[in-house]
């Protein structure tokens, strides 16, 4: 089954520093997805991405975060200035977007964030 | 917010058939019902999706009534590798089929 490819799997940085985590989608989808995990708790959504621009994002997503597709393959979370509370697992996902309303999403295996 | 509603917990043992329940009070018309599993630092893996009455796949059953208030989802001779966590979602053009909202799950242990 084709996969959905997240690196890195771990990465730390110091409070105030942009990171970005990186994903490659399966190669024919259309949409594109971040969600994130804090530790213990919900899986969240933090925003979507078709046809090269955000089409739907959460309360979370507040400036500090930033998504692109630079190229044909690859999709990027970029938070700019990061928080302790940026900590958690970050899932990248992508489904196919035919546009029908059962869309099925399928799901890296996530970057986990530790912000110190 | 969590529209749905499940046990936070279940244990079964090797070789026993598993249900668990999901409660979709206030679910859309739209809407289907959807479940995913999710290991431990894993991301989440669809594993069966619905309207009403029955599905089955090659891993799960789905049960729906007719009222939609509820589901079901049947794993058929559970492994060790079942443990995980179990999630019931609702989606469709009403409420963003993209912007899935996952609840606390219903986390299953599999004992030998």
């Amino acid at each position: 089954e084709p996969e959905v490819t997240q690196t890195p799997s771990h990465q730390v940085t110091q409070m105030g520093q942009e990171v970005i985590l990186r994903c490659v989608p399966i190669s024919n989808h259309l949409y594109f997805y971040w969600y994130r995990q804090i530790l213990g708790q919900k899986v969240e959504f933090l925003v979507s991405f078709y046809n090269n621009e955000i089409s739907e994002k959460s309360e979370i997503f507040d400036d500090q975060f930033s998504v692109e597709r630079p190229d044909g393959s690859n999709f990027t979370l970029k938070i700019r200035s990061t928080k302790l509370e940026d900590s958690a697992m970050y899932f990248c996902a992508s489904s196919g977007g035919q546009g029908s309303t059962n869309e099925k999403l399928f799901f890296g295996s996530g970057t986990q964030l530790s912000v110190l | 917010l969590a529209k749905t509603t499940q046990p936070i917990s279940m244990d079964s043992y090797e070789g026993q058939e598993v249900n668990i329940t999901c409660s979709h009070n206030n679910i859309a018309t739209n809407d289907y019902i959807t479940w995913y599993q999710q290991f431990p630092s894993q991301g989440p893996r669809f594993i069966i999706q619905g309207y009403k009455t029955k599905v089955t796949n090659e891993v799960a059953s789905l049960f729906i009534p007719a009222d939609r208030k509820s589901s079901t989802l049947s794993l058929p001779r559970v492994s060790l590798s079942d443990t995980a966590v179990y999630y019931c979602l609702e989606a469709g053009e009403n409420t963003g089929f993209q912007k899935l909202v996952f609840g606390t799950g219903t986390r299953l242990l599999v004992s030998p």
